[in-house]
């Protein structure tokens, strides 16, 4: 089975431009997450959806920010307008909840830099 | 609130020498789940094995064992013989199960080098 698919894999932009980046759910999978890496601090959980539904976006930085699940197996994060300390890693990992199984599988990253 | 601690942020070792990584976990559920992650220089976040609070029993996969103990809210981490491949920055983290809804707490990670 494919794992998580996320695209693009690296991005480069510059400031006030937009960003989408995108995910593709583990097959099954009812759970999605969408994570942001940098060497500052560390892994930040942004966003999580289950069934579609946003769970809680309290990680969500500010307004700048929107993730959307369209359907059951893809999600986009987008940025708008992005700025320099937008720069990070953004993972993207899902999983199957309500079954006691609960670990996370995450995407290879999106490594996202804007100067 | 929950939290994971990992005290040890960087360790380098020898190849073949043994390893432990400690992690400790805070919270107030009696229903929870544990996990290891690694992260190898490549980046990407591998799954490496999940405890649930009822299953306190240890488990071993290959050069890798886990210790996990409630009393001392701990669940540690050894990698036996280790192996220049082993090189990576891992990561313990907790999850509390609310209903269907769950979502991890990441320690900060452990940096292990393991040099030839």
């Amino acid at each position: 089975d494919a794992g998580v698919i996320q695209s693009p894999r690296h991005e480069v932009t510059e400031m006030g431009q937009e960003v989408t980046l995108r995910c593709k759910l583990i097959s099954g999978h009812n759970s999605l997450f969408w994570y942001r890496q940098t060497m500052m601090r560390g892994l930040e959980l942004l966003i999580y959806f289950n069934n579609n539904v946003p769970i809680d976006d309290s990680g969500m930085p500010e307004d700048r920010f929107s993730a959307k699940m369209p359907n059951a197996s893809f999600s986009t994060l987008k940025i708008q307008p992005s700025e320099p300390r937008d720069s990070a890693v953004y993972f993207c990992a899902s999983s199957l909840e309500g079954t006691g199984e609960y670990e996370q599988y995450f995407g290879p990253g999106t490594r996202l830099t804007v100067t | 609130a929950q939290k994971v601690t990992q005290a040890q942020t960087e360790i380098s070792v020898v190849e073949k020498e043994d390893v432990t990584l400690d992690c400790v976990y805070e919270t107030r559920d009696t229903t929870y789940y544990l996990f290891w992650y690694k992260q190898p220089p490549s980046g990407e976040l591998v799954f490496l094995i999940r405890r649930n609070s009822f299953d306190e029993q240890n488990e071993i996969s290959g050069r890798y064992s886990w210790n996990f103990q409630k009393s001392t809210s701990s669940f540690n981490f050894t990698i036996t013989a280790s192996q220049v491949v082993d090189s990576a920055v891992y990561f313990c983290a907790l999850t509390q199960v609310s209903g269907a809804n769950s979502k991890l707490t990441f320690g900060k990670g452990i940096t292990l080098s393991v040099r030839p």
